[in-house]
């Protein structure tokens, strides 16, 4: 049971070219999130899934978008970087129940864009 | 809306000491409430929750937090800090989408 797998685990990207990070659960779980960590800033919500085929924005969407084609998988692509992206991504899971769950974190990717 | 903060960005406690890390929030009614810690470089690991009932909550590693509604507050404490601590820590509250609110983190330096 690998739980959250973020891949990679860093990656430098030149201004104006687009990557995706990739985000796989094991866990069977229906929700899905992508955070950004600056530092100083804690962690805000940049998209989420509630299940295969639905998404939503975050806190902070711009400049990324998401998609949910299997209960598994939630990559987040970047578009156009932008040195504002620069940031530590983390990947997040829960069952979803209407009950007091826990998110699990995967272990990040950091990001530089330049 | 709802918000978790955290006031202190820095703390540095002795070895051995006791340890009390401040956060307050600020929801409309009872929230379901974490700490997480992160070591450099590393992922979150939840260390305790709060969702109802006792308001005193223990988790990992020694640690505890206290859940007072009048206070608005969540302060996680730990009787005597080892080195190992030495990290950086989260309180966060769910969001409206299952979401974490994450305040914006106290790093704990452990003096030798």
């Amino acid at each position: 049971n690998a739980g959250v797998t973020q891949t990679p685990k860093f990656r430098i990207l030149k201004i104006g070219q687009s990557m995706t990070l990739q985000c796989t659960q094991d866990m069977n779980h229906n929700y899905m999130y992508w955070y950004r960590q600056d530092p100083g800033m804690g962690l805000k919500l940049i998209y989420y899934s509630v299940g295969a085929g639905i998404t939503d924005k975050g806190e902070v969407p711009n400049g990324y978008n998401v998609s949910r084609s299997t209960t598994e998988d939630f990559p987040l692509r970047l578009e156009l970087a932008a040195p504002s992206q620069t940031s530590v991504y983390f990947c997040a899971s829960r069952r979803g129940t209407s009950g007091p769950d826990e998110q699990f974190f995967g272990p990040g990717t950091r990001l530089t864009v330049l | 809306a709802q918000s978790v903060t955290q006031p202190d960005i820095h703390i540095t406690v002795s070895e051995g000491a006791s340890l009390e890390l401040r956060c307050n929030y600020s929801y409309g009614a009872t929230p379901y409430l974490f700490w997480y810690v992160q070591s450099p470089g590393q992922g979150l690991q939840l260390l305790l929750k709060y969702f109802s009932g006792d308001t005193l909550v223990q988790g990992i590693k020694g640690f505890e937090a206290e859940f007072k509604r009048s206070q608005s507050s969540f302060n996680l404490r730990k009787p005597s800090v080892h080195w190992s601590d030495a990290a950086e820590y989260f309180c966060a509250g769910r969001g409206s989408q299952g979401n974490l609110i994450f305040g914006k983190g106290t790093k704990l330096s452990v003096k030798p």
